[in-house]
């Protein structure tokens, strides 16, 4: 099946700091990526909807310039979460649905665990 | 607005018995309905899906589900549970339009007892 890739697995930054965590499909081209949150022993919830080549459709109650996404290519998503605080610490999982299958089947990513110290 | 609904938090069951996971969605229409594996510290594993057609749908892992619109259920079911199986399902929802959007339950965590 497709492989859909997270960057970093795992990170730890001061408070204060950006994050970048990056989402990338490794044999399909992604038109639509999505950025969802875990919290610990909670599902998924979704962020946001990232359209190559054009703004992230952001879920009601995220706050897009906390949550900085770009898509600008067919393989790569990307997520910044700026001036990370530790309420911001969370699993932070992409997922990315094949522009050219047909079944809408959504690929997921191992997932980013970010602490914010 | 679209929602699923997992009623059991965690359900333990013996190694060999069988399982079943409950899953209620609410949607106007008839949803695309996934459901999905995820081992702790993990990402998400489709299991299987339904579209439209048949509805028993079997997936990988030996699981099925059995979409029933009467019930607005999608109940996962597995006739031998495995110890290996013992991880986190999520029931999912989709709506029909291009945007493929999932709506996660708020999962189930399975115990497998030796």
């Amino acid at each position: 099946g497709a492989v859909v890739s997270q960057h970093p697995s795992w990170v730890i930054c001061k408070s204060g700091t950006s994050v970048k965590i990056e989402c990338r499909s490794l044999d399909f081209q992604a038109t639509t990526m999505f950025w969802y949150r875990q919290f610990p022993k909670q599902s998924l919830m979704l962020m946001a909807t990232s359209n190559e080549g054009s703004k992230a459709t952001y879920e009601q109650g995220v706050e897009k310039d906390k949550f900085l996404i770009n898509h600008a290519s067919l393989t790569l998503s990307t997520l910044t979460v700026t001036s990370a605080h530790p309420e911001d610490s969370s699993f932070y999982i992409c997922s990315a649905r094949d522009g050219g299958g047909t079944t809408g089947e959504l690929f997921f990513g191992e997932g980013s665990r970010l602490t914010v110290l | 607005a679209q929602s699923v609904t997992q009623p059991d938090i965690h359900i333990t069951v013996s190694e060999g018995a069988s399982l079943e996971l409950r899953c209620n969605y609410s949607y106007g229409a008839t949803p695309y309905l996934f459901w999905y594996v995820q081992s702790p510290g993990q990402g998400l594993q489709l299991l299987l899906k339904y579209f439209s057609g048949d509805t028993l749908v079997q997936g990988i892992k030996g699981f099925e589900a059995e979409f029933k619109r009467s019930q607005s259920s999608f109940n996962l079911r597995k006739p031998s549970v495995h110890w290996s199986d013992a991880a986190e399902y999520f029931c999912a929802v989709a709506g029909m339009d291009s945007s493929y959007k999932l709506i996660f339950g708020s999962g189930t965590r399975l115990l497998v007892r030796p």
